[in-house]
C-alpha cells in the first residue's frame, strides 16, 4: 500500500511571497496518477493539478507541479490571499486511492 | 454543465441506518467512476470506495470494508453510501467525486458540495 506524506503539516507565509508543498511516496508512483487538490474553509475539495504537473481547467498559472518517483512538489509561485488554504496530493492505482496528509498554508 | 449534488445533512443516533446520495448531471452518468470519501472533524480526506455506475463495479478501502455500502441507480443517475449501523465516529463530511473518464486519468475532476453526517445520543 502507498502512502503519501506530506510536507511541511503548516506553511505560514505572507502574500506575494512563494510557496513549496512536498508530496513524498512510499514507493516509485507513476506521474500520471499523482494529483494535487486545494481545500478551502467549509468547501469541497477542488482539483489543481492532475499527471503531477498538468493545470485542471480554469486553474491559474501561478500554480505549478514537478516532481518523479517518489518527490512530488506543488509551488505556488505569489500567494494571493484566495490561496490560503489546505492542500492535498492524492494517488490512485490498482484500485486504491490514497491521499496525503495535508499541508496548510497559513498567513503569516 | 457537470454537476454532482449531495444529499442533505443528517442528524442521527447511534445503531440507526443511514443512505445519503449523489445525483450526477451534466454528462454521461454510466461513464464515470464516482467515488466516496470522508472528511472527519478537522481532518484530512479518506477515501472509501469506488463504483462504476455502468455496471456496478465497486472497489472499498480495506478500512471501509464491511462497514458501508455503495450503490447506483442508473436510471436516477445517483449512487449512495449507506451504513446498517451508525457509530458515533462516523461523524463526518462524506464527499462524492467523479474520476476522470479514461483509464490513464486518476483524478478526480468533480466533486459534490459535502453531506454532513452527525452521530450523537
Amino acid at each position: 500500500e502507498i502512502v503519501l506524506t506530506q510536507s511541511p503539516g503548516t506553511l505560514s507565509l505572507s502574500p506575494g511571497e512563494r510557496a513549496t508543498l512536498s508530496c513524498r511516496a512510499s514507493q516509485s508512483v507513476s506521474i500520471n496518477y499523482l494529483a494535487w487538490y486545494q481545500q478551502k474553509r467549509g468547501q469541497a475539495p477542488r482539483l489543481l493539478l492532475y499527471g503531477a504537473s498538468n493545470r485542471a481547467t480554469g486553474i491559474p498559472d501561478k500554480f505549478s507541479g514537478s516532481g518523479s518517483e517518489t518527490d512530488f512538489t506543488l509551488t505556488i509561485s505569489r500567494l494571493e490571499p484566495e490561496d490560503f488554504a489546505v492542500y492535498y496530493c492524492q494517488h490512485y492505482d490498482n484500485s486504491r486511492l490514497t491521499f496525503g496528509g495535508g499541508t496548510k498554508v497559513e498567513t503569516k | 454543465e457537470v454537476q454532482l449534488v449531495q444529499s442533505g445533512a443528517e442528524v442521527k443516533k447511534p445503531g440507526e441506518s443511514l443512505k445519503i446520495s449523489c445525483k450526477g448531471s451534466g454528462y454521461t452518468f454510466t461513464n464515470y467512476w464516482i467515488a466516496w470519501v470522508r472528511q472527519m472533524p478537522g481532518k484530512g480526506l479518506e477515501w472509501m470506495g469506488i463504483i462504476y455506475p455502468g455496471d456496478s463495479d465497486t472497489r472499498y478501502s480495506p478500512s471501509f470494508q464491511g462497514q458501508v455500502t455503495i450503490s447506483a441507480d442508473k436510471p436516477i443517475s445517483t449512487t449512495f453510501l449507506q451504513w446498517s449501523s451508525l457509530k458515533a465516529s462516523d461523524t463526518a463530511i462524506y464527499y462524492c467525486a467523479r474520476r476522470g473518464f479514461y483509464s490513464s486519468q486518476r483524478h478526480f475532476d468533480y466533486w459534490g458540495q459535502g453531506t454532513l453526517v452527525t452521530v450523537s445520543s
